[in-house]
């Protein structure tokens, strides 16, 4: 299976700061039909995970455009200009272009300080 | 407004079997695939299930295979996982998900335990 390694684990900003979070892939998410299929989740405490980006940088709909996705073939990047005290919680990407087998990141919690 | 509501939550002992339920509103449920996919206490997500709009294919993870069965019943617009031979790893919340992760059901937990 496609391993899905996120860095870093977990990181603690200020609200206004920006944040990156990074996803590797142990293959290219480049699929056959020419798309890539890395999607990022957001999961904040106590509630269901919640799909933020698709298809590397489309921004689902609701989804503030402080948001965005960037990367190709096994690097890709999630960044938030500026955190907000909603952004908490645990960030993961996950990848359906080796479909059926879907695989996620470990996950970035990101802490407001 | 889509809304996936999982039912079936409860705690079993190691060997018994369970099934859970996904009832789905808001969007044309016959038309899209579905999953499962379940969380350990503290732990990652881990996808465990697929199933075609017309249940025509079903996939599953290796930690399922053979122990776990999802079905659909597009006429009740429900999603089904049957899970036997339930071990304690298998304790996790359990959730099902639309097509590619666009919507979530809020959840349900499933403790196996002695």
């Amino acid at each position: 299976d496609v391993v899905m390694t996120q860095t870093p684990v977990s990181l603690s900003l200020a609200i206004g700061q920006p944040a990156s979070i990074s996803c590797k892939s142990s293959q290219s998410l480049v699929h056959s039909d020419g798309k890539t299929y890395l999607s990022w989740i957001l999961q904040r405490p106590g509630q269901s995970p919640k799909r933020l980006i698709y298809l590397v940088s489309k921004l689902d709909s609701g989804v503030p455009d402080r948001f965005s996705g960037s990367g190709s073939e096994t690097e890709f990047t999630l960044k938030i200009s500026r955190v907000e005290a909603e952004d908490l919680g645990v960030y993961y990407c996950w990848q359906a272009t080796h479909f059926p087998h879907l695989t996620f990141g470990s996950g970035t919690k990101l802490e407001i300080k | 407004e889509v809304q996936l509501v999982e039912s079936g939550e409860g705690l079993v002992q190691p060997g018994s079997s369970m099934k859970l339920s996904c009832v789905a509103s808001g969007f044309t449920f016959s038309n899209y695939g579905m999953n499962w996919i379940r969380q350990a206490p503290k732990k990652g997500l881990e996808w465990i299930a697929l199933i075609y709009y017309d249940s025509s294919s079903k996939y599953y993870a290796d930690s399922v295979k053979g122990r776990f069965t999802i079905s659909r019943d597009n006429s009740k617009n429900t999603l089904y996982l049957e899970m036997n031979s339930l071990r304690s790893e298998d304790t996790a919340m359990y959730y099902c998900a639309k097509d590619f992760f666009d919507y979530w059901g809020q959840g349900v937990m499933v403790t196996v335990s002695s």
